[in-house]
């Protein structure tokens, strides 16, 4: 079974640091495209970042320079490095994954939970 | 970048059909996924690839796409289908979500 399951979020300073953290199991992180998806409280859905299979990175405008994704294939781990942080910044963060056989077809199939990232003074 | 539009809410009678519209420039070329968001849940993919029902989701779900308009058509509204719907495309190595549409059955 196919289990996200994210860690790392918490209250924290406007301008500070974070770094979130999601386990999975039931498959291996580094064969399939992994993905950080956050909504704001009482909004919509907002892509933030994305990174291959063969390990290229890509990132939403709003978050370039300051997010950082990155995985560890030995602890089946994704990771997401948080820095400068704002508060337009709040919002549940979801580690989820992506399937498709080419890319113009990927989309999501597994999310967790999800982490509360709050930035707040 | 590619912007997908939805309206943001729109109710349907229990036992009729609901519409949900997604918009984007020649959104046909494109692959449209569907989720449903139920409220405190992460979201769960209804439909992929325009008309593709995952399983253990119900036949009463459908989608298409054409032109500018992608649609996902919910048959025989039931209680438990008031959520928020977003639709999803890929373009230029980037995950775009529609804005969300909340459905309310009535």
């Amino acid at each position: 079974e196919v289990q996200l399951v994210e860690s790392g979020g918490g209250l924290v300073q406007p301008g500070g640091s974070l770094r979130l953290s999601c386990a999975a199991s039931g498959f291996a992180v580094r064969s399939n495209y992994m993905s950080w998806v956050r909504q704001a409280p009482g909004k919509g859905l907002e892509w933030v970042s994305i990174i291959y299979s063969g390990g290229s990175t890509y990132y939403a405008d709003s978050v370039k320079g300051r997010f950082t994704i990155s995985r560890d294939n030995s602890k089946n781990a994704l990771y997401l490095q948080i820095h400068s942080l704002r508060a337009d910044d709040t919002a549940m963060y979801y580690c989820t994954s992506l399937t498709g056989q080419f890319l113009e077809w990927l989309w999501i199939d597994y999310w967790g939970q999800g982490t509360l990232v709050t930035v707040s003074s | 970048s590619y912007e997908l539009t939805q309206p943001l809410s729109m109710s349907v009678a229990l036992g009729q059909t609901a519409r949900i519209t997604c918009g984007g420039n020649n959104i046909r070329s494109k692959n449209v996924h569907w989720y449903q968001q139920r409220p405190g849940q992460a979201p769960v993919v209804v439909i992929y690839r325009d008309d593709n029902r995952p399983s253990g989701i119900p036949e009463r779900f459908s989608g298409s796409n054409s032109g500018n308009t992608a649609t996902l058509t919910i048959s025989r509204a039931q209680a438990g289908d008031e959520a928020d719907y977003y639709c999803q495309v890929w373009d230029s190595n980037t995950v775009v979500f529609g804005g969300g549409t909340r459905l309310t059955v009535l």
